[in-house]
């Protein structure tokens, strides 16, 4: 079975220092990874995937993650936070087999503190 | 523009009423997905549907109906056998099959109970 991780509830960070919001998985097959922004009472926004490829992976309004296949995870990270970078993150996971559906953590509420 | 849009943004809901959330997606996807989003719990899959005329039971399909007669909408219809329909309703959709595939979202449909 799929399942994603999000092990902190709220992360608090100081603008202009650097954030990292965690994310592991479990999934069948090859991972497929994401990462989603949401705004208050707003869809969420696609920030960046992992496929393939480089495991370092660069995304809208300055994020980028690290996929780590040993450790299982996708890490959000950021190098300096802005206060507007604040909204609650999902990490998302779908296994590369036919028929596998999208499954998302519960999220993380980040908050960038000027 | 090409996307998503959902409608009504807000909704209420009587005792032992029937309310129907519509989606609506200009971007030719033939996958499309509804998702129920409770505080603190993620994002919780209620129907998908891969194509035309099929669709499937999510994780959370009972109390909830779907349709997919076009390959434009996608509606869901919240019963009065769902007891606690008070939450945030995404839908989504993606074209499934294709290396960059990914879920893009509506804004939103807030269902209360009066």
């Amino acid at each position: 079975a799929q399942s994603v991780a999000q092990p902190e509830d709220q992360v608090n960070v100081a603008e202009g220092n650097p954030l990292t919001v965690k994310c592991t998985y479990s999934v069948s097959g090859n991972p497929y990874l994401f990462w989603y922004v949401q705004y208050p009472n707003r869809g969420l926004q696609f920030l960046l995937k992992y496929i393939t490829g480089d495991n370092l992976v660069k995304g809208s309004y300055g994020f980028e993650a690290e996929f780590n296949k040993s450790q299982t995870s996708f890490h959000l990270k950021k190098p300096s936070a802005l206060v507007s970078d604040s909204a609650l993150y999902f990490c998302a996971v779908r296994g590369d087999n036919y028929g596998q559906n999208f499954v998302f953590g519960p999220g993380t509420r980040l908050s960038v503190l000027p | 523009d090409g996307g998503i849009t959902q409608s009504p943004k807000y909704l209420f809901r009587k005792e032992g009423q029937n309310v129907t959330l519509s989606c609506e997606q200009n971007l030719n996807h033939d996958a499309m997905y509804w998702y129920r989003q409770d505080p603190g719990q993620g994002l919780r899959l209620i129907y998908y549907s891969q194509i035309v005329n099929d669709f499937q039971k999510g994780d959370i399909a009972e109390g909830y109906s779907v349709s997919r007669e076009k390959k434009e909408s996608f509606p869901l219809t919240v019963t009065s056998a769902q007891k606690n329909p008070t939450a945030f309703y995404l839908c989504a959709s993606s074209m499934p099959g294709v290396s960059n595939e990914k879920l893009f979202f509506g804004s939103g449909t807030q269902l209360s109970v009066l």
